[in-house]
């Protein structure tokens, strides 16, 4: 059973379309983070949430950390080409945890 | 500042054989952690180094070693390889109070 999971697994849709990525735990997490990882190359940190209830942007990406800090998504607004690849979502447990858990990641195709 | 390198980029080697991996973390990091990501799935934790030490570690089995250098570089070592030891090898460092990770490009290891 995996500690995060991650929904959909995958996803293919057109330039323009919008698209939410979920990551689930029935764990609380003290700080969660989202990652892009391209093929052939490790993991980009694209931001960290440590709040629950935050939501932070980053340009047509928006992340949201549930309230009781169990979930978190990714909601990207007319996706473009570029935005295809692995999205991970990586989390600290409460409790001091400084080992991160991953999920299985969203892999994500934008066509043109 | 220089990012995080891995070496070698990949590597094929046979069943029973043992394999080093190397890594130099991003300037001013002082720990470095190790992951396995096999096909399909988001990075596995293998262990942790900080200032030469090692400070945790996954589901992993003693035949999986590794060592940090004063210089913060870092080695993962594996012996007795078998086939489903193929992954990316993942390593990536941090600046220890922060918990944001920056990962290097990974090592593709494929035993036959």
């Amino acid at each position: 059973t995996q500690l995060l999971e991650q929904s959909p697994q995958f996803l293919s849709i057109q330039e323009g379309e919008n698209l939410t990525v979920y990551c689930n735990s029935s764990s609380v997490f003290s700080s969660l983070q989202w990652y892009r990882q391209e093929p052939g190359e490790g993991p980009v940190l694209l931001v960290t949430v440590v709040t629950g209830g935050e939501v932070k942007k980053l340009k047509r990406l928006t992340f949201q950390f549930g309230d009781a800090r169990k979930d978190s998504s990714l909601h990207i607004t007319a996706a473009q080409p570029g935005d295809t690849g692995l999205y991970l979502c990586a989390g600290y447990e409460s409790g001091g945890s400084y080992i991160p858990t991953f999920g299985r990641g969203t892999s994500l195709i934008v066509h043109p | 500042e220089t990012g995080v390198t891995q070496s070698p980029t990949h590597l094929i080697k046979t069943r029973g054989q043992q394999v080093t991996l190397r890594c130099s973390s991003q300037s001013g990091h002082n720990t470095v952690s190790w992951y396995q990501q096999a096909l399909g799935q988001g990075p596995q934790f293998i262990f942790q180094y900080y200032r030469e030490e090692e400070n945790g570690r996954g589901n992993f089995p003693p035949r999986f070693s590794g060592l940090q250098f004063p210089n913060y570089s870092s080695e993962l070592n594996v012996n007795a390889l078998e086939l489903d030891d193929s992954a990316l090898y993942l390593c990536a460092s941090t600046e220890q109070d922060r918990g944001e990770q920056y990962f290097g490009p990974g090592t593709r290891l494929t035993v036959t």
